[in-house]
């Protein structure tokens, strides 16, 4: 069975400009969340997906969004990029008890 | 409000020897699951051991037990005979039990855990 993908792996952007981020969740999960990953903040809850409808959100501004495909894949948009939105941004894929991460998407924002 | 502490940001231990990493967390729901991950250099979350709120027994993974006292909120993590391997960082998480919808996932800060050959 394959793993989470998240894609792509790494992604430098520039203040201003808009992003997204894409989660393949392990074949047969409905729920897909996604989570910022900050050397100061640690890991935050951004939301949550569960057969295409968000179940639940962090509090993050707007400018983050997300949404799920009718094959459970994910995508999160950020956009009007901030300095303080470079993190790693992981994907966790869950269908019962465990939650499944992938390998994450390194954003840099310059 | 859920919220999870691990108050021990850096631990470090002996090759062989045996390491318990603290963990306490706060909620007022009586059906919920806790959960150790390791996040490697790779970055990626991979889960240790995880337990149920209902269950007294601790959970145990081959070399990774828990300590779970439910009345105290707490929620260790012991790891036996360490390997170099288990060098990363360590995050505690709690996730509420919803029954048919699953709860999201809370973590503590994380312990960064060396093991020393």
């Amino acid at each position: 069975k394959a793993g989470v993908t998240q894609t792509p792996r790494y992604l430098i952007k520039t203040r201003g400009q808009q992003v997204t981020l894409s989660c393949s969740p392990i074949s047969g999960h409905r729920s897909v969340s996604w989570y910022q990953q900050t050397p100061g903040q640690g890991l935050q809850f951004l939301f949550e997906y569960f057969s295409e409808t968000q179940r639940n959100k962090g509090n993050f501004p707007g400018r983050f969004s997300g949404r799920q495909f009718s094959n459970s894949r994910s995508e999160m948009n950020v956009s009007t990029l901030e300095l303080g939105d470079s993190a790693l941004y992981l994907c966790a894929s869950r269908e019962t008890v465990e939650a499944f991460f992938g390998q994450g998407t390194r954003l840099t924002v310059v | 409000a859920q919220t999870v502490t691990q108050s021990q940001p850096e631990m470090s231990v002996q090759e062989a020897e045996t390491v318990t990493l603290s963990c306490t967390y706060d909620t007022s729901e009586s059906d919920y699951y806790l959960f150790w991950y390791k996040q490697p250099p790779s970055r990626q979350m991979i889960l240790v051991i995880r337990q149920e709120a209902y269950k007294q027994q601790n959970a145990t993974e081959n070399r990774f037990s828990v300590n779970f006292q439910k009345a105290a909120k707490s929620f260790s993590l012991k790891i036996s005979d360490s390997q170099l391997g288990d060098a990363a960082m360590y995050f505690c998480a709690y996730s509420p039990d919803r029954g048919s919808t699953l709860g999201r996932l809370y973590f503590g800060r994380g312990t960064q855990l060396t093991v020393w050959p």
